[in-house]
């Protein structure tokens, strides 16, 4: 079946250390996208990556760092220099032809100890 | 910048009633709005879309209509079911925003049996 895979699903990490949540979609979508979910609060764009070798900074991109090596991967790295990383990660990608259509994955929930 | 305003939750219900989520935005030009939907501890789902003036999106016994002229894209459903508590985000994307979308805060709904 055709989706988007984020994993893992919780993530704990110690003040001080980055740490990298993983997205990957087999849908051949061209665009790929970063949002951050806070409580009782809508989506937050992180960075997002229209093609191979290509990103661009979101709305709130400070502390985080992204790489687009293939067209199926989409990392984001939480570096130190988050303030404030705990939070639910959703990764998102659209298809070329229908871009404002985004397909979400389920999600990496990072909670920092 | 464009921006999207929905009505604050939580909305609790019981089991078929009438489901109204207001949902208002600010844009330049033309957008495409949409209504996602998210489930307890899930990413978000499409529920439906529409791109121009007078359209109306449909999916699941949900309805939204784009009205321009009051810049709103409101979501109903006739008779709700338990099945239908989740929390449903309004959102929009404009024409020169390449795919990006911008999210309103989210309405929790909760349906009681």
């Amino acid at each position: 079946d055709g989706g988007i895979t984020q994993s893992p699903k919780y993530l704990f990490r110690k003040e001080g250390q980055n740490v990298t949540l993983s997205c990957e979609q087999n849908l051949n979508h061209d665009a790929m996208y970063w949002y951050r979910q806070d409580p009782g609060q809508g989506l937050r764009l992180i960075y997002y990556s229209q093609i191979v070798n290509d990103f661009q900074k979101g709305d709130i991109a400070e502390g985080y760092s992204v790489s687009r090596e293939k067209k199926e991967s989409f990392p984001l790295t939480v570096t130190s220099a988050q303030k404030n990383p705990t939070a639910f990660y959703l990764c998102a990608s659209s298809n070329p032809g229908n871009t404002d259509t985004q397909y979400f994955g389920p999600g990496t929930r990072l909670t920092v100890l | 910048g464009d921006s999207v305003t929905q009505m604050e939750g939580p909305v609790t219900l019981s089991e078929e009633a009438f489901l109204t989520i207001n949902c208002t935005y600010t844009a330049t030009g033309y957008p495409s709005l949409f209504w996602y939907v998210q489930y307890p501890g899930e990413g978000l789902q499409l529920l439906l879309k529409a791109t121009k003036a007078d359209d109306k999106g449909s999916n699941k016994g949900f309805e939204a209509t784009y009205r321009k002229e009051t810049t709103s894209f409101h979501l109903e459903k006739g008779s709700v079911q338990v099945s239908d508590s989740a929390v449903y985000f309004c959102a929009l994307s404009s024409a020169d925003s390449w795919g990006k979308l911008q999210f309103g805060a989210g309405t929790q709904v909760v349906v009681t049996p």
